[in-house]
C-alpha cells in the first residue's frame, strides 16, 4: 500500500479556473510535506513545502496542511496552460532516516 | 550551478547485460537519493546516502542492484543482469540539509532493456 495517496488521478480545468489537488499520508510518523511539479519529459521540481498547520501562499499557489489528519492540499488559482503537469506530493518520515515517500501524482490539464 | 548531472541520458541494454548510471550531485549537498519512475509504479525510492555513507537501501532490489558513493562528487547505480522490468527513468536527487531536505532532481537516465 502506498504511504502517500493523491487524488484525483487526473484533473481538467479551464484556463483561469481553480485547480484543487489532495494528498494524505497513512504514516503517522510523517512530519513534512512537499509538492513537486513535473512537466512532461522533465524531472520533478519542488513547488512548495509545508510543515505547520494552516496555509501558505506563494503567488497563485496555496498549500493547506492539517497535521491531525495528515492531509495537505494544493490550490492553483487562475490556472494557466503552462500549469499542465504531473503534481507529486512527497511526505517525509519523521525519523532519523528521513526518507521521502512520493504519491502517484495528479495529472493536471489546463484547457485554453 | 549546473544542478544535478546524470549520465548517460539514455541507455539501451540487452537482457542480461550490465548498466551503470552516474550522478553528480550539486556541490555542497550532503545527501544523494536514487529513485526510479515508471508509468505504472510512479516514483519509487531506491536508496540514499548522507555524507557519502549509505543510510537506507530498503528500496533496492537486492540481488542485482547496487549503489555506491565513493566521493562527495559522484554516485553510481549499477544494475547487473538487466531485465525488461528494469526499464524506467532513473532519477538522482541531492539535498542540502537533513532537516529541510528539499530534493533537487537531475534530468534522469532513461534505461531501456530489450
Amino acid at each position: 500500500q502506498q504511504k502517500v495517496q493523491q487524488s484525483p488521478e487526473s484533473l481538467i480545468v479551464p484556463e483561469g479556473g481553480m485547480a484543487s489537488l489532495n494528498c494524505t499520508s497513512s504514516d503517522r510518523n510523517v512530519d513534512y510535506f512537499w509538492w513537486y511539479r513535473q512537466h512532461s519529459g522533465k524531472s520533478p521540481k519542488m513547488l512548495m513545502s509545508i510543515f505547520s498547520n494552516g496555509e501558505k501562499e506563494e503567488g497563485r499557489f496555496t498549500v493547506h496542511l492539517n497535521k491531525a489528519s495528515l492531509h495537505t492540499s494544493l490550490h492553483i488559482r487562475d490556472s494557466q496552460p503552462s500549469d499542465s503537469a504531473l503534481y507529486l506530493c512527497a511526505a517525509r518520515e519523521g525519523s532519523a532516516l528521513g526518507r521521502l515517500h512520493f504519491g502517484a501524482g495528479t495529472q493536471l490539464i489546463v484547457i485554453p | 550551478n549546473a544542478g544535478v548531472i546524470q549520465t548517460p541520458r539514455h541507455k539501451v541494454t540487452g537482457k542480461g547485460q550490465e548498466a551503470t548510471l552516474w550522478c553528480e550531485p550539486i556541490s555542497g549537498h550532503s545527501a544523494v537519493f536514487w529513485y526510479r519512475q515508471t508509468i505504472v509504479q510512479g516514483l519509487e525510492f531506491l536508496t540514499y546516502f548522507r555524507n557519502q555513507a549509505p543510510i537506507d537501501d530498503s528500496g533496492m532490489p537486492k540481488e542485482r542492484f547496487s549503489a555506491q558513493m565513493p566521493n562527495q562528487s559522484h554516485s553510481t547505480l549499477k544494475i547487473q543482469s538487466t531485465q525488461p522490468q528494469d526499464s524506467a527513468v532513473y532519477l538522482c536527487a541531492s539535498s542540502q540539509t537533513k532537516f529541510q531536505n528539499t530534493l533537487y532532481f537531475g534530468a534522469g537516465t532513461r534505461l531501456s532493456v530489450l
